[in-house]
Order: C-alpha cells, then structure tokens, then sequence
C-alpha cells in the first residue's frame, strides 16, 4: 500500500513537501509517479522517478518548481512543489506504475493554497 | 502533449443498462490507453490497460476496445456501484495526460 502525509494548507510563495511511504512489495522494482486533481477537475500528471536509480523527471508545467526525490532505506517517495499559488490548490497523489498503468495509488493529500 | 477527449462528459443511467463511453488521442498512441474509475473521495483505481486488456479483481462486465487514436470503455450491464467518474489516461508519450473525465451518476 502507499500512504501518504497529511494535509497541509500553505501561503501563497511556500513550499510543500508530500510524502508517499510504501510498503507490501518491493520498493525499488516500481517507478512512482505524481499526479495532482484539482477541486472538480480531472488527473494531471506532475511527474516521475526511478526507484531504483533515482533518476527523476518532470512535466515541462511544473519543471522549475517540482522537485521528486526517494529514500529507500524508508521506502517513501516525496514530492516538493515550491513557488505555491492558489492555482495549485488540489489533492496530490502517489501512484506506482506497473506495465504502464497506475496500478496502486496512496490516498491522496489536499494542498490548500490560501492568503 | 497529446490531449485526450472523452465523451460524453455526463451520463444518466439505470442499473442493467449497457453504457460505452469514448475516449479520443489527437495523436496515435497505438494501444497505450488505459481506464480508471473514480467514486467520490476515492483514490482513482484501474479498470483496463492497454486499450483492452483486462484487470485482475476488476469485474468482468467491464471491457475496453480501440487502438491508435479510438478507444472505447463498455459497461455491459452497469450496477449501481459503478456510479462514478471514468477517465483514460495515455502512456504512449511524455507527459502522460488523462481524459477530461466522463461521470455516470445513476437516475
């Protein structure tokens, strides 16, 4: 399973840092991939890293503000967002990828954006 | 980015109803298409992957058929518990993007 930290509600210029810990299966043979929903809207996908190696990359939206990092010795993922606006108020979500598909997702965690 | 568009948008339906919902790529993905059923508060969960198919524990009454930029999502004989947003979602390029989402609420 993959569950992730709580809810966080920040101001306008901050950072937020999510995290996703996993558990049940092995950590390092799954790519975990980030994807944000905003109130009402559909899934965008922010971006991925390689358990194994670390090699993270990063849709060209959030490219200069999204940072995806791991620790395996605590089997969690975690995704950094800075520069936040109210526009990135929304549920962010962890979700493994498996032959291409997003075949285990954590909980979800709501990011408010408020002055 | 490839966009994916789905119709229709909303659906009323009743129970035993078939529904089909469809899911349009403005490029050729081939068959990296996959679907995802959401119900409120829920984390979105795989229903098929590469076009059709099938996933372990998902019921059979739901199937998926398409390839290159085509794709269609059929619920055979829908129940009441399959009220809920569907969205497909392509792998075949970065970034991977998702329909806009098609919601069927139950009449």
């Amino acid at each position: 399973q993959l569950v992730q930290s709580g809810a966080e509600v920040k101001k306008p210029g901050a950072s937020v840092k999510v995290s996703c810990k996993a558990s049940g299966y092995t950590f390092t043979a799954y790519a975990m991939h980030w994807v944000r929903q905003a109130p009402g809207q559909s899934l965008e996908w922010m971006g991925w890293i390689s358990l194994g190696n670390g090699n993270a990359k990063y849709s060209q939206k959030f490219q200069d503000r999204v940072t995806i990092t791991r620790d395996i010795s605590a089997t969690t993922t975690y995704m950094e967002l800075s520069g936040l606006k109210s526009e990135d108020t929304a549920t962010y979500y962890c979700a493994r990828n498996s032959d291409s598909t997003f075949d285990l997702w954590g909980q979800g965690t709501k990011v408010t954006v408020s002055s | 980015d490839i966009v994916l568009t789905q119709s229709p948008d909303f659906q009323s339906v009743t129970p035993k109803e078939k529904v089909t919902i469809t899911c349009r790529a403005s490029h050729n993905i081939g068959s990296n298409l996959h679907w995802y059923q959401q119900k409120p508060d829920q984390s979105p969960r795989v229903l098929i992957k590469y076009a059709s198919q099938p996933i372990s524990g998902v019921p059979s009454r739901f199937s998926g058929s398409g390839s290159a930029t085509d794709f269609t999502l059929t619920i055979k004989s829908l129940e009441a518990e399959d009220a809920a947003v569907y969205y497909c979602h392509q792998s075949d390029s970065l970034p991977h993007t998702f329909g806009q989402g098609t919601k069927l609420e139950m009449k």
